[in-house]
């Protein structure tokens, strides 16, 4: 277990609905990382939030939106569903932003779009 | 065209016996590269992290090597257990990027069977 927590495990909803994830992070981790992984695919990487700020976003369009609140815990919400947004979400928090920091993931969010 | 890619994309192999996952990279200038062994449905767990002068790594039954000149790593697995059927990520980070421009590959989808 890495200490990292993710909820819900999964969510099943219809497109064009709104969902909320939500992510504990590690004790001690100030930085916390958003992943969508699609079936057999690698994590491509939505967002990463710093001490409450955004920090690098990837290529995913705006109605993926976050929050990093100052216990460090973080959400992602994600708008206007659509049926490609069916995914595993990972949330990984790590102790800074080096290259040299390992990110340590929760179980992930089973999301289906209907 | 993804910085990382892995070979084979998935692969049976027999209980007690070994096998080895291939990754090749592109990414540059070079910082580290982590292997992360991801149970289904499960978030991924770091195996080894290896910088540019590391050349070789162990964790347990996972020998991870590392050749930075020809861009490639693999990733061994002794004496295979039914707990290693998983899919197993290569992950590369550029120097001075931070930990949010992490290149994920696709990832080995390993089954071993008694």
């Amino acid at each position: 277990e890495t200490g990292v927590t993710q909820s819900p495990t999964h969510l099943i909803k219809t497109r064009g609905q709104q969902v909320t994830l939500r992510c504990s992070s590690q004790s001690g981790h100030n930085t916390v990382s958003w992943y969508q992984q699609a079936l057999g695919q690698g994590p491509q990487f939505i967002f990463q939030y710093y001490r409450e700020e955004e920090n690098g976003r990837g290529n995913f369009p705006p109605r993926f939106s976050g929050l990093q609140f100052p216990n460090y815990s973080s959400e992602l919400n994600v708008n206007a569903l659509e049926l490609d947004d069916s995914a595993l979400y990972l949330c990984a928090s790590s102790a800074g932003l080096g290259s040299g920091e390992t990110q340590y993931f929760g179980p992930g969010t089973r999301l289906l779009v209907l | 065209k993804n910085q990382v890619e892995q070979s084979p994309q998935s692969l049976i192999i027999l209980e007690g016996k070994n096998c080895t996952l291939q990754c090749n990279y592109t990414v540059s200038p070079f910082s580290n590269l982590r292997w992360y062994k991801q149970d289904t449905g499960r978030g991924p767990v770091s195996l080894t992290i290896m910088t540019f002068s590391e050349n070789t790594k162990s964790n347990g039954r996972y020998t991870a090597t590392l050749d930075a000149d020809t861009k490639q790593s693999s990733l061994h697995i002794t004496a295979s257990q039914l707990s290693d059927s998983a899919s197993y990520i290569c992950v590369v980070s550029a120097e001075g990027s931070g930990n949010n421009r992490l290149a994920f590959g696709k990832g080995n989808q390993v089954v071993v069977i008694p």
